[in-house]
């Protein structure tokens, strides 16, 4: 199972908006309306941002959103705030198993 | 409040083997499936087991079957991996996390560092 991939960085200024792309294939992310999003800071564990493609758990921000086109999925961050500086990994189910993507390096400028 | 804390890690040569544990508290354990997930030094995160509630079924990637295995003691709340015939390139935090259905994964350990050399 070949990785997700995702743009390496994705960069905006406060307030704006920045769109992360996670690109699969039909075995994975255009199979099923299982892509996940997880943020993660420096030294810190992963934290689930998005589920089921547009999803979000009790106390996450609606600032998140997530979409889903074909094998392509997708997290916009809205209204960016400067503890949004992170790292963004997407996942996705793959029929018995789980494929994780590249990870993105979002930068608030 | 839910707590994953894994023990176990450490500094292990080619070929060796290592027991990972994850201890559980703050949710009913044997009602979720549960996972690792492991994240190398250059920073890619890889799924690498799952396991039912009741501990019957498993689940691993191809790349991996064979060396690794998973358990759980539901009446420890704990999960086990057991990782055989290490490689270097099996070097990586290793997390426990709980799954919440669609391989999602709602809540993560602090991790516990494997590091595979001679």
């Amino acid at each position: 199972q070949s990785a997700l991939t995702q743009p390496p960085s994705a960069s905006g200024s406060p307030g704006q908006s920045v769109t992360i792309s996670c690109t699969g294939t039909s075995s994975d992310v255009g199979a099923y309306n299982y892509v996940s999003w997880y943020q993660q800071h420096p030294g810190k564990a992963p934290k689930l941002m998005i589920y089921e493609v547009n999803e979000r758990p009790s106390g996450v921000p609606d600032r998140f959103s997530g979409s889903k086109s074909g094998n392509t999925a997708s997290l916009t961050v809205s209204g960016l705030q400067a503890e949004d500086e992170a790292d963004y990994y997407c996942s996705s189910h793959a029929g018995s198993s789980a494929v994780f993507g590249t990870g993105t390096k979002v930068t608030v400028l | 409040e839910v707590q994953l804390v894994e023990s176990g890690g450490g500094l292990i040569q080619p070929g060796g083997s290592l027991r990972l544990s994850c201890v559980a508290s703050g949710f009913t354990f044997n009602n979720y499936n549960m996972n690792w997930v492991r994240q190398t030094p250059g920073k890619h995160l890889e799924w690498v087991s799952g396991i039912g509630p009741a501990g019957y079924t498993t689940y691993y990637p191809d790349s991996l079957k064979g060396r690794f295995t998973i358990s759980r003691d539901n009446s420890k709340n704990t999960v086990y991996l057991q990782a055989n015939s290490l490689r270097a390139e099996d070097t990586a935090v290793y997390f426990c996390a709980k799954g919440r259905g669609g391989a999602a994964f709602d809540a993560w350990g602090q991790g516990t560092m494997v590091t595979v050399s001679s």
